[in-house]
This record gives structure tokens, C-alpha cells and sequence, in this order.
């Protein structure tokens, strides 16, 4: 079946340090891929998504590659700011059927 | 622009007590969709919509109705509020498609004492 399996946190940095999240999926086929942010007292939003593999996804400085031969999209960006802080979740949707599947999320605060 | 429009934001209700969350969106997408968010287990699919008049079961289904009356509109209903369903609930929407991505409502945080 359809997972996903993404870093647990929470994740503590400090402003401009480098982040890393890491997620792993299990899916038959060439599932998408979707970042989504969910910041404090909000709903998710897309942060950015991958379709195929080999493609890479950006978004406000965030980046993510869909790697076939790792089943892994992690999300990393070179420089975070405090506005980062937020709980970050990865998701796949399969070639059939109408569901997403999300990770559990990762907390992340950046500290001035 | 209003997307994805969840009411109430928060409620808390008695056990056995029922309650209709009410989701609309204005963005005349097909597919509609309920999530309930607890802490460690991401988000998980309660109920789901392709048009109106069809509605699908998810994951974690029991103690919750749906229905789809419109495109717009798609309310969740607890039939009996049970502590266990104190939660985050989330509506999505998106267009079909195979690559379209689900956009969320600001939830309803629900506590059942």
C-alpha cells in the first residue's frame, strides 16, 4: 500500500542554518509528491510538489527532489529564517484512487 | 478569494451530543475531502467526495456522515460525539486530476468532554 514516512522532531535551528527533512514513501507506480506547510493556528498549504521522477520542486527557497531509486523526497533549504517556524508534512497521492497520504509532520522552530 | 472555508473554528461538545462542521468552497472543484489531524499520526482521510450526489469512505470513517448536496458544499456530521473524536478537522478540495494538489480550510479544533 500507500505511506509515507518523514523525520520525527521536533527540529530546533537556529536562523540561517541549513535544514533538512528527510521523507521516505512506499507506493506502487509514480505516485506525486507534495510538501505542505502548516503554520501555528492555521491549515496546511502547499509549499511545493514533484510529479515524476527526477523533477525537483522549489518554493520560497525551499527545495525537493523526487528520487525514484530511494523513494525519498526530502526537503531542504540552504537558509531559514524565524518566519520557517511551522510543522512540515510530506504527502503522496497515487496514479489511482483520490487519497492523499501525509506523514506524521515535523516540527520546526527557528531561533533568532 | 476565499478557497476553503471551515466553520466553526473551535467547539466543544458533550459526549453523546451531535454536531454538522460545515465546509464550502467557491472554487468548483470535484473533489472534496475530510481529515481529522491528531498529534503523531499526520493527517488521516475520514470521508470523501468525487461530485456531488457520491460520497466514499476513508481510513477512519466510523461515528461520521457525510453528505454532498452541492459542489460547494460538503458537511461533516458527528452523530454521537465521542471523546475519541477530540481533534483537529480539516476540509480539502481539489480539481480532478491526477497531479492537482488538495487545498485545506483553517480547520475546527473539536473537544468532546
Amino acid at each position: 500500500g500507500n505511506s509515507v514516512t518523514q523525520m520525527e522532531g521536533p527540529v530546533t535551528l537556529s536562523e540561517e542554518a541549513f535544514l533538512t527533512i528527510n521523507c521516505t514513501y512506499t507506493a506502487t507506480g509514480y505516485p506525486s509528491l507534495f510538501w505542505y506547510v502548516q503554520y501555528p493556528g492555521e491549515g496546511l498549504q502547499l509549499l511545493l510538489k514533484a510529479t515524476k521522477a527526477d523533477d525537483k520542486g522549489s518554493n520560497k527557497g525551499f527545495e525537493a527532489t523526487y528520487r525514484k531509486e530511494t523513494t525519498s523526497f526530502h526537503l531542504e533549504k540552504g537558509s531559514v529564517q524565524v518566519s520557517d517556524s511551522a510543522v512540515y508534512f510530506c504527502a503522496l497521492r497515487g496514479i489511482t484512487g483520490n487519497q492523499f497520504y501525509f506523514g506524521t509532520g515535523t516540527s520546526l522552530t527557528v531561533i533568532p | 478569494n476565499a478557497g476553503v472555508t471551515q466553520t466553526p473554528k473551535f467547539q466543544v461538545l458533550k459526549t453523546g451530543q451531535s454536531m454538522t462542521l460545515q465546509c464550502a468552497q467557491d472554487m468548483n472543484h470535484e473533489y472534496m475531502s475530510w481529515y481529522r489531524q491528531d498529534p503523531g499520526m499526520g493527517l488521516r482521510l475520514i470521508h470523501y467526495s468525487v461530485g456531488a450526489g457520491i460520497t466514499d469512505q476513508g481510513e477512519v470513517p466510523n461515528g461520521y456522515n457525510v453528505s454532498r448536496s452541492t459542489t460547494e458544499d460538503f458537511p461533516l456530521r458527528l452523530l454521537s460525539a465521542a471523546p475519541s473524536q477530540t481533534s483537529v478537522y480539516f476540509c480539502a478540495s481539489r480539481k480532478q486530476g491526477v497531479i492537482t494538489e488538495a487545498f485545506f480550510g483553517q480547520g475546527t479544533r473539536l473537544t468532546v468532554v
